[in-house]
């Protein structure tokens, strides 16, 4: 049974440049979250989905972040234009009833 | 708001010793209680969970119990290998998860 897939796992781009980032979740999980861990910050969530809806993106730094969620199966974090301060691992997880999540291997991203 | 607080580390142990991690938690209601566990280079594995007072949460040899009176979830480990070595979470969920800072635990062989 496949866990939480993520890609690209290492993202290394300039800064001003589009960066998308995506998550196929658990099947069967109505929810989605995204997650950024630094060093600074610790573990900050980002977002988070139920049914394919945001629910609460408090947590979302700036208008230069977004996410999607188009359908059960696959969602998208986008940071445009991104900047040396987004630097970050980005994690997404998902779970069947929003109390126990379950983490994918993470996206490094590194702005130039 | 709910908040997680949790021991900062490193903490360093030789193998065989007793592993103690302390969390303590601020919240409205009664959350569900969870550790987490990160290896390196990976994303975070729930390691262990308690969903009310008085529970027990266990898993490879790890335990915690939920305790209200001190709105603690203290994680200990009675003997721990190299292989324990990874970066530590407590979180508690709401409506959402909010996690600790994490302790970096090292086992020394």
């Amino acid at each position: 049974d496949a866990g939480v897939i993520q890609s690209p796992r290492h993202e290394v781009t300039e800064m001003g440049q589009e960066v998308t980032l995506r998550c196929k979740p658990i099947s069967g999980h109505d929810y989605l979250f995204w997650y950024r861990q630094t060093m600074m910050r610790g573990l900050e969530l980002l977002i988070y989905f139920n049914n394919n809806v945001p629910i609460d993106d408090s947590g979302m730094p700036e208008d230069r972040f977004s996410a999607k969620m188009p359908n059960a199966s696959f969602s998208t974090l986008k940071i445009q234009p991104s900047e040396p301060r987004d630097s970050a691992v980005y994690f997404c997880a998902s779970s069947p009833n929003s109390d126990t999540q379950y983490f994918g291997p993470g996206t490094r991203l590194t702005v130039l | 708001g709910n908040s997680v607080t949790q021991m900062e580390g490193p903490v360093t142990l030789s193998e065989e010793a007793f592993l103690t991690i302390n969390c303590t938690y601020t919240a409205t209601g009664y959350p569900s209680l969870f550790w987490y566990v990160q290896y390196p280079g990976e994303g975070l594995q729930l390691l262990l969970k308690a969903t009310k007072a008085d529970d027990k949460g266990s898993n490879k040899g790890f335990e915690a119990t939920y305790r209200k009176e001190t709105t603690s979830f203290h994680l200990e480990k009675g003997s721990v290998q190299v292989s324990d070595s990874a970066v530590y979470f407590c979180a508690l969920n709401d409506y959402k998860l909010s996690f600790g800072a994490g302790t970096t635990v090292t086992v020394r062989a």
